[in-house]
């Protein structure tokens, strides 16, 4: 079964640099979202993506927050000056355009 | 926005019990209600899901109910296994299509052998 793989699984930064998570969706699909999780808390939803343009974002999705699709399959997502409270595990999700949304393993993102 | 509330945070169950995990919802627009569980450092993976013109669906030993005029969900596990421990997300969407997800906080269960 085709899956959503997202890399690194662990990046740890410093403080103010910035950092890119790497997704890559189901080839199919063309609906593309980033969702973060704090450490035991609920998953928030961040972006979503369709048709080479942000559909919707969250409050959370700042200036400091950027996505693209470089190419027919990567979707990044961009934290330009990450800060301590940027530390959480995201997950990226696609869907054909009718839900299910299919979720990938998820980057740990440590911020020091 | 939506607004989804989770019920219980945590639940212990024995081994070949039930397991009851109750959702709620703000938006009544909202049409499309999945569950996920989660493994502990792992993705969270779509076990069931019901759309709002249904309100049972059944998938083996899980099932998932919908009052809409209530606005309220809930996720049945029936002859609970070790291997069912898990934290369970709720979630709704006003967007039966592509819609963002809104989840609940979760419920942590674990059963006992």
């Amino acid at each position: 079964e085709p899956e959503v793989t997202q890399t690194p699984s662990h990046q740890v930064t410093q403080m103010g640099q910035e950092v890119i998570l790497r997704c890559v969706p189901i080839s199919n699909h063309l609906y593309f979202y980033w969702y973060r999780q704090i450490l035991g808390q609920k998953v928030e939803f961040l972006v979503s993506f369709y048709n080479n343009e942000i559909s919707e974002k969250s409050e959370i999705f700042d200036d400091q927050f950027s996505v693209e699709r470089p190419d027919g399959s990567n979707f990044t997502l961009k934290i330009r000056s990450t800060k301590l409270e940027d530390s959480a595990m995201y997950f990226c999700a696609s869907t054909k355009g009718t839900q299910p949304q299919h979720f990938g393993d998820g980057t740990r993102l440590s911020i020091l | 926005g939506e607004n989804v509330e989770q019920h219980p945070s945590t639940l212990s169950v024995q081994e070949g019990d039930s397991a009851v995990i109750k959702c709620t919802y703000s938006d009544s627009a909202s049409n499309y209600f999945p569950w996920y569980k989660q493994e502990l450092g792992k993705r969270p993976q779509l076990i069931i899901d019901i759309r709002s013109n249904v309100g049972e669906k059944k998938d083996q030993r899980i099932a998932v109910t919908l009052n809409k005029t209530a606005k309220h969900f809930s996720l049945h596990i029936t002859e609970t296994q070790p291997e069912d421990s898990a934290v369970y997300f709720c979630a709704a969407t006003v967007t039966d299509s592509w819609g963002k997800l809104q989840f609940g906080a979760g419920t942590q269960v674990v059963v006992t052998p």
